[in-house]
């Protein structure tokens, strides 16, 4: 059984750096799939924010492109998300999640919620 | 602005059947398949329907999907107050490289 279990400041300031970790359960990462992150403004819908496939390969949404970076660390079976130069618009609950090449994703995190406030 | 159209709101009262619509572009679901998740509050989503019409093991068969084209519709019929959610269409958008989703329809049972 597949299980993805996010971690991370629950309050990050405007301008700083938001980091998130999501430990994976019941499956090597580097294994294969895509494994990404995935995040829901208050009230609002879902935005994919990128994904990430071993041993490297990157894709983002452009629009936050420039302040994105997803990585991996196999020895712990986990991988990271790094959102630079918050703004308030960033809050939002982020969800890490594993999906197939050219498909959806089917395992979630249960998602934990990170507000830009200072 | 959601890469997927959905209508915000839809509503029904038991036992009904409801629709929910959902279109999207070429570079998505017109090249690829649509999906559905369901999203009860403060929970993840969960995936209702995979691959255009596929149900996963443990969804009711009240729950079905079609698509035409552009566009897509999630049934449910036999309406239930435990179907009141959010329902989400969500598509792999080959310029992205990425999912893509709906705004999300928010369904009310009366």
């Amino acid at each position: 059984q597949v299980q993805l279990q996010e971690s991370g400041p629950g309050l990050v300031k405007p301008s700083e750096t938001l980091s998130l970790t999501c430990a994976v359960s019941g499956y090597p990462i580097s294994s294969g799939y895509y494994w990404g992150w995935i995040r829901q403004p208050p009230g609002k819908g879902l935005e994919w924010i990128g994904s990430i496939y071993h041993p490297g390969s990157t894709y983002y949404d452009p629009s936050l492109k420039s302040r994105v970076t997803i990585s991996v660390d196999t020895s712990k079976n986990q991988f990271s998300l790094k959102l630079r130069s918050v703004t308030a618009a960033d809050t939002a609950v982020y969800y890490c999640a594993r999906h197939s090449a050219g498909g959806i994703p089917n395992y979630w995190g249960q998602g934990t919620l990170v507000t830009v406030s200072s | 602005q959601s890469v997927l159209t959905q209508p915000p709101s839809a509503s029904g009262t038991p036992g009904q059947r409801v629709t929910i619509s959902c279109s999207g572009s070429s570079s998505n679901m017109g090249s690829n398949t649509v999906n559905w998740y369901q999203q009860l509050p403060g929970t993840a989503p969960k995936l209702l329907i995979y691959s255009n019409n596929q149900r996963p093991s443990g969804v009711p068969d009240r729950f079905s999907g079609s698509k035409s084209g552009t566009s897509a519709s999630l049934a449910i019929s036999g309406l239930q107050s435990e179907d009141e959610a959010d329902y989400y269409c969500a598509a792999w958008d080959d310029s992205l490289n990425g999912p893509v989703f709906g705004g999300g329809t928010k369904l009310t049972v009366l």
